[in-house]
C-alpha cells in the first residue's frame, strides 16, 4: 500500500543532541516537504524538495537541514536540538501535478527537547 | 504573512446538525482550496477541494463553498457525526506552488 512514513513518532532528547527525523514515501513522488506546526497554529512550510538533489528553505526560517539523495528519502536533521525546537514536525508528499488532492501527509513527529 | 486564515480556533455542534468552518484568505493568486481533517497524532488527511473557476464542490455530507469576491471559503458537513470530530485546516495553492495552510478549527460534534 502507498504511504508515507515518519519516524520516530515521539522523540524527548536533551539540549544539544543532534537528532534526524525520518520520512519515507512509496509513492513515487517527486515533490516532499517538512512543516512544523505548534498547537493551534498554522502549518509552516521549513523545507521542499522537487526532486533528487533539490531542496529549498520555506516561508518559516528553520535552523534544521534536509537531503533529498533518494527519491523516496527526505529525512530532516537537527545538529544541536534546543527547547524552542520543541514542536510537531510534519512530512508530506505530492505528485508533480498535485491537484486536486494535494498533498499525503505522514502521522508527524512530536519532538521535545527539555 | 498569514495568507490564510481560519479565526474560529473552535466550533462545537450537535450531532445530526450542520457545522459551517469558515476561512478567509489574502492572496487573490490563489487558484485552488483544499480541506483537511487530522485527528490527534495523525497527519492532516484530505478531505475535499474546489477549484477557484467554481464557487461549489459537494462530497457526500460535505459541501465547500468558494466566494472569490470576498476571499472566503466555508465547509459545511450536513448531517455532522461524532466521528467528525477533528481539526479541520483550510489550505490555498497557486499555480502548483507550495500549499499554505490556515491555523485550523477544532470541531467537536456532542452525540
Amino acid at each position: 500500500e502507498a504511504d508515507i512514513y515518519q519516524t520516530p513518532r515521539y522523540l524527548v532528547i536533551g539540549t544539544g543532541k543532534k537528532i534526524t527525523l525520518e520520512c519515507s514515501q512509496t509513492m513515487g513522488h517527486d515533490k516532499m516537504y517538512w512543516y512544523q506546526q505548534d498547537p493551534g497554529m498554522e502549518l509552516h512550510l521549513i523545507h521542499y524538495s522537487y526532486g533528487v538533489n533539490s531542496t529549498e528553505k520555506g516561508d518559516l526560517s528553520s535552523e534544521s537541514t534536509v537531503s533529498r539523495i533518494r527519491t523516496e528519502h527526505f529525512p530532516l536533521t537537527l545538529e544541536s536540538a534546543r527547547p524552542s525546537h520543541t514542536s510537531q514536525y510534519l512530512c508530506a508528499s505530492s505528485a508533480w501535478t498535485s491537484l486536486p488532492y494535494g498533498y499525503t501527509f505522514g502521522s508527524g513527529t512530536r519532538l521535545t527537547v527539555v | 504573512d498569514q495568507q490564510v486564515k481560519q479565526n474560529s480556533p473552535s466550533l462545537s455542534v450537535q450531532e445530526g446538525r450542520i457545522s459551517i468552518l469558515n476561512c478567509d484568505y489574502t492572496n487573490s493568486m490563489f487558484d485552488y482550496f483544499l480541506w483537511y481533517k487530522k485527528y490527534p497524532a495523525e497527519g492532516p488527511t484530505f478531505l475535499i477541494s474546489i477549484s477557484s473557476i467554481k464557487d461549489k464542490n459537494e462530497d457526500g455530507r460535505f459541501t465547500v463553498f468558494l466566494n472569490k469576491s470576498a476571499k472566503h471559503l466555508s465547509l459545511h458537513i450536513v448531517p455532522s457525526q461524532p466521528g467528525d470530530s477533528a481539526v479541520y485546516f483550510c489550505a490555498a495553492i497557486y499555480n502548483n506552488n507550495d500549499m499554505r495552510f490556515g491555523a485550523g478549527t477544532r470541531l467537536t460534534v456532542k452525540p
